[in-house]
C-alpha cells in the first residue's frame, strides 16, 4: 500500500520568513496530494491540494508543488506568520475505488514573532 | 463547522467500561473513516467504511469495533481497552467517487484509566 514520508517533523522559522515541508510517496499511481493544517485543540483542515496532471499550484502565500517522477511533493509557505504555526500532514491517495488518504507524520510549524 | 459532528467531545473510561464514540455527516458522502492521533503515530487510520460496508481494517484489535448503520451515521464500539488507547479519535468522510479532500470532525479524546 502507499507510504507517506514527510520532513522535517518540527521547523522554527522567524516571522516573514518562508518555511517548506516535503513529502514522498511510495505508490506511482497516487493522484491526489492534499495539504491539511491542524491548530492546536483543532480539527485537521484542508488548506491546499494538488493533481498529478498539475505542477505547481499557488494559493496567495501558499504553494504546493508536485514532481510525479521523483515522487514527491512540497508545501511552501512565505512570509510567514504567527498564525501559521500549527500542525501541517500531507497526503496522498490512489483513485482505486474509496481508498483512504494515507498521511505524513507531520510537521510542527512555529512562526517565532 | 464542516459538517462532520462527533460525539462526546471528551470521554473517560476505565478499562472495564463499555463505551460508544458517534460521529455523523451532513455532506452526502459515501465513506466515512475512523483515524486515531496519538504523539506516537499521528493520523493512524483504523477504518474505511464505503457504501456502509467496511472496505479495510488496519490490523485494530478487536476491542475497537465499527458499526456503519447507514451512510451519515459511523460509530466505534469500545470495550476492555487500555491505557494506551489514550488519544484523539478522529472521524472524517468525502465522497468516494471523486477523489477529493476528506472532511474531519472535532475529535473525540479519549483517557483510559
Amino acid at each position: 500500500g502507499e507510504n507517506v514520508e514527510q520532513h522535517p517533523s518540527t521547523l522554527s522559522v522567524q516571522e516573514g520568513d518562508s518555511a517548506v515541508i516535503k513529502c514522498t510517496y511510495s505508490d506511482s499511481a497516487s493522484n491526489y496530494f492534499p495539504w491539511y493544517k491542524q491548530e492546536l485543540g483543532k480539527r485537521p483542515q484542508l488548506i491546499i491540494d494538488i493533481r498529478s496532471n498539475v505542477g505547481e499550484k499557488k494559493d496567495q502565500r501558499i504553494a504546493v508543488t508536485l514532481n510525479k517522477t521523483a515522487k514527491h511533493f512540497s508545501l511552501h509557505i512565505t512570509e510567514t506568520q504567527p498564525e501559521d504555526s500549527a500542525v501541517y500532514f500531507c497526503a496522498a491517495r490512489t483513485p482505486s475505488g474509496n481508498t483512504p488518504l494515507v498521511f505524513g507524520k507531520g510537521t510542527r510549524l512555529s512562526v517565532i514573532a | 463547522e464542516t459538517g462532520v459532528t462527533q460525539t462526546p467531545r471528551h470521554l473517560v473510561m476505565g478499562m472495564t467500561n463499555k463505551k460508544s464514540l458517534k460521529c455523523e455527516q451532513h455532506l452526502g458522502h459515501n465513506a466515512m473513516y475512523w483515524y486515531k492521533q496519538s504523539a506516537k503515530k499521528p493520523l493512524e487510520l483504523m477504518f474505511v467504511y464505503s457504501l456502509e460496508e467496511r472496505v479495510e481494517n488496519n490490523s485494530v484489535p478487536s476491542r475497537f469495533s465499527p458499526e456503519c448503520p447507514n451512510s451519515s451515521h459511523l460509530f466505534l464500539h469500545l470495550h476492555t481497552l487500555q491505557p494506551e488507547d489514550s488519544a484523539l479519535y478522529l472521524c472524517a468522510s468525502s465522497q468516494g467517487s471523486r477523489n477529493t479532500e476528506a472532511f474531519f470532525g472535532q475529535g473525540t479524546r479519549l483517557t483510559v484509566v
